[in-house]
């Protein structure tokens, strides 16, 4: 029934470790996104990906990389982690990423890196 | 750029009591606005949209008009309750990358029986 998934919904791993997160939509969309929010509740695009292809890759530290094994999947695997990696991950969805279209939000992955 | 600035939290009120929630945003064309609504420990839903000066989104007695003119989409409900609390987040969609989204930082509210 869940829209947008992800896994691990929380996540406490060691400075310099590498951890991926893993996110499916069965929502039929075409785009998919990652997000970060902070722990003032800041809420930051991460990267997009339209149907496998990458649109929207902000500026964020090449650690980060996402991959797109099919238009339902979208994972995010992170390198060398950091304190400051420490936040919540969202995964998103959109149909075709359309003006006005609504993004549909996953849970969200609390990442503690200690 | 693209921006969108709320009003600071927390905001704290009686169940029963008018909630306005202050957004403005700036951007280069025109966005479609958003609220989106976020419960503790869950991920945002989206709870209205406007995708045109002058439309008025609405959902669950919440509602919000896109003005041009003052370049906001405040949110107001005539009653809230305590099921209402939660972040409220307020955002544009980028008029010429319609996937980039522009989030406010949020504002908590918090009702009180």
């Amino acid at each position: 029934d869940t829209a947008v998934s992800q896994t691990p919904k929380y996540l406490v791993t060691q400075m310099g470790n590498d951890k991926s997160i893993k996110c499916e939509q069965n929502l039929g969309h075409d785009t998919m996104y990652w997000y970060k929010q902070d722990s003032k509740k800041f809420l930051k695009i991460m990267f997009s990906y339209n149907n496998k292809e990458l649109i929207i890759n902000e500026t964020v530290p090449n650690r980060f990389s996402p991959k797109s094994p099919d238009k339902a999947h979208l994972n995010l695997h992170i390198n060398s982690l950091e304190l400051g990696d420490s936040a919540v991950y969202f995964c998103a969805s959109s149909q075709d990423g359309l003006a006005g279209e609504t993004q549909y939000f996953g849970p969200g992955t609390r990442l503690l890196v200690l | 750029g693209n921006s969108v600035t709320q009003m600071e939290g927390p905001v704290t009120l009686s169940e029963e009591a008018f909630l306005t929630i202050n957004c403005t945003y700036t951007a280069t064309g025109y966005p479609s606005l958003f609220w989106y609504v976020q419960y503790p420990g869950e991920g945002l839903q989206l709870l209205l949209k406007a995708t045109k000066a002058d439309d008025k989104g609405s959902n669950k007695g919440f509602e919000a008009t896109y003005r041009k003119e003052t370049t906001s989409f405040h949110l107001e409900k005539g009653s809230v309750q305590v099921s209402d609390s939660a972040v409220y987040f307020c955002a544009l969609s980028d008029p010429y990358n319609f996937n980039k989204f522009y989030f406010g930082s949020g504002t908590k509210l918090n009702v009180k029986p």
